[in-house]
């Protein structure tokens, strides 16, 4: 079956422009997690939703960075005023069910983020 | 392509040999260790994982072995094989749905 996808897998913008990166998480997974990975390190945590709702989002860095999932599938991770440190593999996760074990959790192949 | 893993500490081995990757963890509260390969232009893949309660688990071809004593992860891999050759991170979670927290990566490159 489909896996998590990711849309763009690559984008270029400049500094101050607004971006929007998508997730499509597996079908029926009610958990979804945004994760940034800087080169050469590893994935740093941003957001988690159950559901519709954000669980956690203490991973966000500040506030230009914002994500949503209204229907409880598709999440968009939206930064505002981009900035050269944004620049990252931003990648997302999927997992079926609460209580479900670490082996659940399916990693999208990323979207590289570049910004001018 | 853009590669993960431009500046991580290199394991070099010969086709057919064991590799040990090394890891240490932080949280003295994560009840879930797990160890993820990921290869370049892709999302991590879960390989395997131990629950705080163990100190080892085996998988095919992988075995991972915990000393919370020292807090050290390790993962060995038998007859290291040339699709073996991938970035490999440890990570750490309280358990179930929740987030991951990754440790440093190592690169692991296969002679043939």
């Amino acid at each position: 079956g489909a896996g998590v996808s990711q849309t763009p897998s690559n984008k270029v913008t400049e500094k101050g422009k607004y971006v929007e990166l998508r997730c499509d998480p597996i079908s029926g997974h009610t958990a979804l997690y945004w994760y940034r990975q800087s080169l050469g390190q590893g994935p740093e945590f941003l957001i988690y939703f159950q559901g519709t709702g954000a669980a956690d989002d203490s991973g966000l860095p500040n506030d230009r960075f914002f994500a949503v999932r209204p229907e409880g599938s598709v999440s968009t991770l939206k930064i505002q005023r981009t900035e050269r440190g944004d620049s990252a593999v931003y990648l997302c996760a999927s997992s079926s069910r609460p209580g479900a074990g670490v082996e659940d959790q399916y990693f999208g192949p990323g979207t590289r983020l570049l910004v001018l | 392509g853009e590669s993960v893993g431009l500046h991580l500490p290199t394991l070099s081995v010969q086709e057919g040999d064991n590799s040990i990757i090394n890891c240490a963890y932080s949280n003295s509260a994560s009840d879930y260790f797990i160890w993820y390969k990921q290869e370049s232009g892709k999302g991590p893949q879960f390989i395997i994982d131990i629950r705080s309660n163990m100190d080892k688990r085996q998988g095919q071809r992988v075995t991972v072995l915990l000393n919370k004593t020292v807090k050290h992860l390790s993962l060995q891999i038998a007859a290291t094989q040339p699709g073996d050759s991938a970035v490999y991170f440890c990570a750490e979670n309280i358990g179930g749905n929740t987030p991951l927290v990754f440790g440093k990566g190592t690169r692991l490159s296969v002679i043939a």
